[in-house]
């Protein structure tokens, strides 16, 4: 499967500042990409869905203009929460779709916000 | 909307002991079931999967079958070993609009296997 990667592993930041998480797709062109955030002891929550070239489609309750996803190229997607809040923070999980039902997941960032 | 239940953790076993997660869901469709297995400091990984009724997806000594009458799709391992301590999640695929599926996962269940 693919090899996906995330950066950085782990961000504190004050509140009120940006982050921006990347997601890289290492050996796979990755036409679609999907956001998750997981609160602890919960479920992946999918946050939005990201093509290469257009517009991120984002799930019901998800701010696009909070969470600015950017899909510009076949191996890179990044994720910039702005303007942080403390309840902002979470683990986010970036993964690559294989076509169909397949999905290749990253490790995960883990985002404190103070 | 579409959901998924898995039982609680944190799971505690013994090496070589018999492994049960129950995993039961809901669904307006005809979705597909699956099994991710996250280790520390790594993605989730695909475990296995059952695209219908009756299916039995199995891999590294875990099965589970798709149990449409009942909803379910219990994860199974005879043997756990020290090597298998991760987070487990269910989840099921369904698809929405055009050719996107959508991954729906339970809570996880941490488990963890002492020597």
């Amino acid at each position: 499967g693919a090899v996906v990667s995330q950066h950085p592993s782990r961000v504190i930041c004050k509140s009120g500042t940006s982050v921006k998480i990347e997601c890289r797709s290492l050996d796979f062109q990755a036409t679609t990409m999907f956001w998750y955030r997981q609160f602890p002891k919960q479920s992946l929550m999918l946050m939005a869905t990201s093509n290469e070239g257009s517009k991120a489609t984002y799930e019901q309750g998800v701010e696009k203009d909070k969470f600015l996803i950017n899909h510009a190229s076949l191996t890179l997607s990044t994720l910039t929460v702005t303007s942080a809040h403390p309840e902002d923070s979470s683990f986010y999980i970036c993964s690559v779709s294989g076509g169909r039902e397949t999905q290749y997941f990253g490790p995960g960032t883990r985002l404190l916000v103070l | 909307g579409d959901s998924v239940t898995q039982m609680e953790g944190p799971v505690t076993l013994s090496e070589e002991a018999f492994l049960t997660i129950n995993c039961t869901y809901t669904a307006t469709g005809y979705p597909s079931l699956f099994w991710y297995v996250q280790y520390p400091g790594e993605g989730l990984q695909l475990l296995l999967k059952a695209t219908k009724a009756d299916d039995k997806g199995s891999n590294k000594g875990f099965e589970a079958t798709y149990r449409k009458e009942t909803t379910s799709f219990h994860l199974e391992k005879g043997s756990v070993q020290v090597s298998d301590s991760a987070v487990y999640f269910c989840a099921l695929s369904d698809l929405r609009g055009g050719s996107n599926y959508k991954l729906t996962f339970g809570k996880g269940t941490l488990l963890t296997v002492n020597p």
